[in-house]
């Protein structure tokens, strides 16, 4: 079972760029999420989606967008690409209830 | 909103030894739940332990356990006979229980635990 796949791992950006990350899950969870964490610090919530079609705002969304045409993916769009979004995004989802959210293993991105 | 205080940015433990790492936070809500996530460096998140808050009993995990004071909202992991493979970032995490809350969890800013050889 591959759980929850993030990709790129690493990528660096120049101001101003576009970029899609990419995260699916084989898992049927219905909770998908994605989280920032800069350095030294816990993770915050960027956005949420608790079903296909259905996306919401977490503690930190200006600057991203993301959509879930389908159970398995939930991609985030950073349009505009800020030195401030040099972050550690992690992806994760869940099934909800008592079980915990499953991780990917993070995408390291850097803004120059 | 929520809240979770980890008030110990370091901590450092020598090898077989017990450390206890801490965590507080503020909720409003009876039920919910805790996690304890820990953050190696190779970055991955792995459960370590978690706790249903209307469960009086704590939560065991091999040589993890917790201290769950409901009253006093206060979730402390103790790490007993302490392994190299220990060292890492812990996260002390959130959870409301209702479901319109979206599962969403909150983060402590984290305990990194070095062991000492």
């Amino acid at each position: 079972n591959a759980g929850v796949t993030q990709t790129p791992k690493f990528r660096i950006l120049k101001i101003g760029q576009s970029m899609t990350l990419q995260c699916t899950q084989d898992m049927n969870h219905n909770y998908m999420y994605w989280y920032r964490q800069d350095p030294g610090m816990g993770l915050k919530l960027i956005y949420y989606s608790v079903g296909a079609g259905i996306t919401d705002k977490g503690e930190v969304p200006n600057g991203y967008n993301v959509s879930r045409s389908t159970t398995e993916d939930f991609p985030l769009r950073l349009e505009l690409a800020a030195p401030s979004q040099t972050s550690v995004y992690f992806c994760a989802s869940s099934q909800g209830g008592v079980q915990p959210q499953h991780f990917g293993d993070g995408t390291r991105l850097s803004i120059l | 909103a929520q809240t979770v205080t980890q008030s110990q940015p370091e901590m450092s433990v020598q090898e077989a030894e017990t450390v206890t790492l801490s965590c507080t936070y503020d909720t409003s809500e009876s039920d919910y739940y805790l996690f304890w996530y820990k953050q190696p460096p190779s970055r991955q998140m792995i459960l370590v332990i978690r706790q249903e808050a209307y469960k009086q009993q704590n939560a065991t995990e091999n040589r993890f356990s917790v201290n769950f004071q409901k009253a006093a909202k206060s979730f402390s992991l103790k790490i007993s006979d302490s392994q190299l493979g220990d060292a890492a970032m812990y996260f002390c995490a959130y959870r409301q229980k209702k479901k319109s809350s979206g599962d969403k969890l909150t983060f402590g800013t984290g305990t990194r635990l070095a062991v000492r050889p």
